[in-house]
């Protein structure tokens, strides 16, 4: 059964760091482009960034581009979203998902992580 | 403001057939793949539909998926009670290198 597996959320402070985790299992991790989509209160999915099976194709949303920096481990089965300098705006629920395809470009994400709050506030 | 554009909400009686549109432009619709999302809040949100018109296993034929130039639809038939949630198309941004998902489109079953 694949699952994914999101932690790593909680309440920071305007310009703080947090540092996402998502566990997978029950597939082939490293056969897979990886995904971080969130969803702020009240609004739409977002996409944020995306990893390629081997990290050699990373994409970021405008958004966090130069403050966010993905990263996977396929020894560990594990994608990570560095989130620094963050802002108010940045408060969401935060989805790992797998992709169908493997290059970081967005095919279908098939399967997703039950998410992760992120709270910046003063 | 999204890149892909879809109505905010869209409603049909149970057992009826739905629509729901998602227009965008030559650089992610017109040449990429689209691919549909049910999201309940407090869930995560669920593929319908991948590659424009391909459905996963285990998602029923009453979801359909189309394309046409540079818009998609998704098609509900036999609407059921549960099947109301939010919907949401997505596709890349060959352009801009993003993905990109449309605004969403609530659906209620009257």
């Amino acid at each position: 059964e694949v699952q994914l597996v999101e932690s790593g959320g909680g309440l920071v402070k305007p310009g703080g760091s947090l540092r996402l985790s998502c566990a997978a299992s029950g597939f082939t991790f490293s056969g897979h482009s990886m995904n971080w989509v969130r969803q702020a209160p009240g609004k739409g999915l977002e996409w944020v960034s995306s990893i390629s099976t081997s990290s050699t194709y990373i994409y970021y949303a405008d958004s966090v581009k130069g403050r966010f920096t993905i990263s996977r481990d396929n020894a560990k089965n594990s994608l990570y979203l560095q989130m620094n300098s963050l802002r108010a705006e940045d408060t969401a629920v935060y989805y790992c998902a797998r992709d169908r395809g493997s290059w970081g470009q967005l095919v279908g994400n098939d399967y997703w992580g039950q998410g992760t709050l992120v709270t910046v506030s003063s | 403001q999204s890149v892909l554009t879809q109505p905010p909400s869209v409603s049909a009686a149970p057992g009826q057939k739905v629509t729901i549109s998602c227009s965008g432009s030559s650089s992610n619709i017109g040449n990429n793949y689209v691919s549909w999302y049910q999201h309940l809040p407090g869930t995560a949100p669920k593929l319908l539909i991948y590659e424009n018109n391909k459905r996963p296993s285990g998602i029923p034929d009453r979801f359909s998926g189309s394309k046409s130039g540079t818009s998609a639809t998704l098609g509900i038939t036999g609407l059921q009670t549960g099947d109301e949630a939010d919907y949401y198309c997505g596709s890349w941004d060959s352009s801009l290198s993003v993905g990109v998902f449309g605004g969403g489109t609530k659906l209620t079953v009257l």
